[in-house]
This record gives structure tokens, sequence and C-alpha cells, in this order.
């Protein structure tokens, strides 16, 4: 089957680093999303990875290891506003190539 | 400018009712999503429609309905007989090459919160 496992909720601190770690088991992989979605919004999407490595993009980071089953969302000089659920979610050519979302990590960021 | 929108944003019903979520898109693409977003839970795909007149099941199909006879509209009934049907919803759209350059990533609508006493 397929299963997505990430942490419930983390806390941080403004002008931190944070690293949100994911791990899934799917069939077909066909590449791995991270989304943001702030309380009662829509999620929004941050990342992109089907290969492994790291993707930079700003001060957002992905990174991926397919043997693994892997990756992480690294967010760097964190502000108040990074404070949302963050949502993995990983595609599969079987069955359509559906998306399987995580239920995501609720980041705090304290000042 | 382009997009996805979703109304209304709070659907209140009694149980028993039929109600129906719209969805619309102008961002001339092809597969369209319906989830439904529970506390704590990931999204969870209802149906799914990757053109036009042919939608699938998702994983929790029970109790709804959708059509899509337009590309630009996947409207989802909630029925009576959908169990338990007080949901965040969230409607999302696909193109063939996202802005990555090949990520597919799903665009999504604000959400309609749905709310049956």
């Amino acid at each position: 089957g397929q299963n997505i496992d990430q942490p419930t909720e983390m806390t941080a601190t403004e002008g931190a680093i944070v690293q949100i770690n994911c791990t899934y088991q799917t069939s077909g992989f066909n590449g791995l999303f991270w989304y943001q979605q702030h309380a009662g919004e829509a999620p929004t999407f941050l990342s992109y990875n089907v290969l492994d490595g790291l993707e930079e993009k700003g001060r957002f980071s992905s990174f991926l290891s397919r043997s693994k089953g892997y990756s992480y969302l690294l967010l760097k000089e964190l502000q108040m506003k990074d404070s949302a659920s963050y949502l993995c979610a990983v595609r599969s050519n079987t069955g359509g190539f559906k998306t399987i979302f995580g239920a995501g990590t609720r980041l705090f960021v304290k000042a | 400018d382009g997009g996805i929108t979703q109304s209304p944003k709070y659907l209140f019903r009694k149980e028993g009712q039929n109600v129906t979520l719209s969805c619309e898109q102008n961002l001339n693409h092809d597969a369209m999503y319906w989830y439904r977003q529970d506390p704590g839970q990931g999204l969870r795909l209802i149906y799914y429609s990757q053109i036009v007149n042919d939608f699938q099941k998702g994983d929790i199909a029970e109790g709804y309905s959708v059509s899509r006879e337009k590309k630009e509209s996947f409207p989802l009934t909630v029925t009576s007989a959908q169990k338990n049907p007080t949901a965040f919803y969230l409607c999302a759209s696909r193109g063939g090459q996202g802005r990555s350059g090949g990520s597919y990533e799903q665009y999504f609508g604000p959400g309609t919160r749905l709310t049956v006493t």
C-alpha cells in the first residue's frame, strides 16, 4: 500500500532553521511535493523532487532520497509567517497518477 | 488573472439534504480533483477527472457524486448517503507542465467548509 509519515507538530524560533522530515512507501514513485497550508486556507505549492538530491529555492530547500523513501523540507531564517502546516505528498504512476498527501506537520514559529 | 474558485466559502445544511459545491478554473487545466480534509488528517481524494466527460472515484467516493460537462467546471454533490459530511472540501486542478517544468503540481481553490447539523 501507500503510506506517508511526517511529524504532527514542530516548534522553532524566529530566525532559526527547521527541518521537517517525511518518509513514504509507495509503488510507482513519480515525484514528491511539499505544500504549505495556513489555517483555513488552501495548500500552496512549495517544491517538487523527482530525482535524488537537494533542490534549493530561496529560504526553502527540499531533499529526496528515493532509495530510503525519505524527504525533508528545510526552512531557513524562519519568519513568523512561516507558521503553517507543511504537507508532504507523493505522486504515484499507478492507479492513474494519483497524489497521496500526508497528514501534515504543523509548524509553530515563536519569537 | 488565472485561478481556481470555490463557492461558497462556508455552507450550512440540515442532515438529509443534498448539497452541491462549486469549483471553477480558468487555467485551461485538463485534470481536476476533489479532496476532503478533516482535522489531523491528510487530504483524502474523493473524485478526480482527467478530461471532460470522464471522472473516476478516489479513495472515499461513497456518498458523493460529480460531473464534468465543461473543462472549467467540476461540481461536487454531497448526498444524504454520506455518513459524516462535515469537513473542509478542497478542489484542485493540474496542468500538463508545472511551473518547475514538469512538476505537475496541483493548484488549489480556497476551499468550502461544509457543516451539516
